[in-house]
């Protein structure tokens, strides 16, 4: 079965430093990724998502993710971080097919002025 | 339109109450799901409709019945909760076609659900 890891229950960051949310998957085949962010209260908004190819992939927001085959990683980055990243981030993995997707616990992320 | 939308966004029900949860998106979407999320908690998956029919029910209490009457419309139905059924629930679709579209699922902002 398969299962995600986010290492880092919350992390704060000062307004304009740099970011890396931590994303470990367990998978037999090759997965598909994503990472969506929550802020309080709503719904979850996709920000990149990693099929095939390139394992560099941009998302919105600034957001970039780089999937590593051999770290079984998948990890967040964001170069400066905004007062308005202020949320929680989900790594997911998907087996394809018509099951869904498998959460990890979620990354608060906390930005400092 | 790529909007997934839900209504009501908060609902609070006593234990005899009965009630429905709406979602709707126009995307074209074949495949929809219902998930439950407990605060500081991920997603939990609840049901999947694929075509109109139920694919997936991850064991859910028969308090909570899905009904999917067409295409664009997923309801829950609600009937003798509990105190702990108190969470979001997030409605989310997806396409049916090409490589992990299955996965890539897009929310509706959820409804609150408070049972008393």
């Amino acid at each position: 079965a398969q299962s995600v890891t986010q290492p880092d229950i919350h992390i704060t960051v000062s307004e304009g430093a740099s970011l890396e949310l931590r994303c470990n998957y367990s998978y037999g085949a090759t997965p598909y990724l994503f990472w969506y962010v929550q802020s309080p209260g709503q719904g979850l908004q996709l920000l990149l998502k990693y099929f095939s190819g390139d394992t560099l992939v941009q998302g919105i927001k600034g957001f970039e993710a780089e999937f590593k085959r051999s770290q079984s990683s998948f990890n967040l980055r964001k170069p400066s971080v905004h007062w308005s990243d202020a949320a929680e981030y989900f790594c997911a993995v998907g087996p394809g097919g018509r099951r869904a997707l498998t959460f990890g616990s979620g990354t608060r992320l906390q930005v400092q002025p | 339109d790529t909007e997934v939308t839900q209504t009501p966004k908060h609902l609070v029900m006593g234990m005899t109450n009965k009630k429905s949860l709406k979602c709707e998106q126009h995307m074209g979407h074949r495949a929809m799901y219902w998930y439950k999320q407990k605060a500081k908690k991920p997603p939990e998956l609840m049901f999947v409709y694929s075509y109109e029919k139920l694919s997936i029910n991850e064991s859910v209490p028969s308090r909570f019945s899905p009904e999917c009457p067409n295409s664009s419309l997923l309801n829950l139905h609600l009937h003798a909760l509990q105190p702990e059924d108190s969470a979001l629930y997030l409605c989310a679709s997806s396409q049916v076609t090409g490589a992990g579209s299955y996965n890539e699922q897009f929310f509706g902002p959820g409804t609150r659900l408070t049972v008393l």
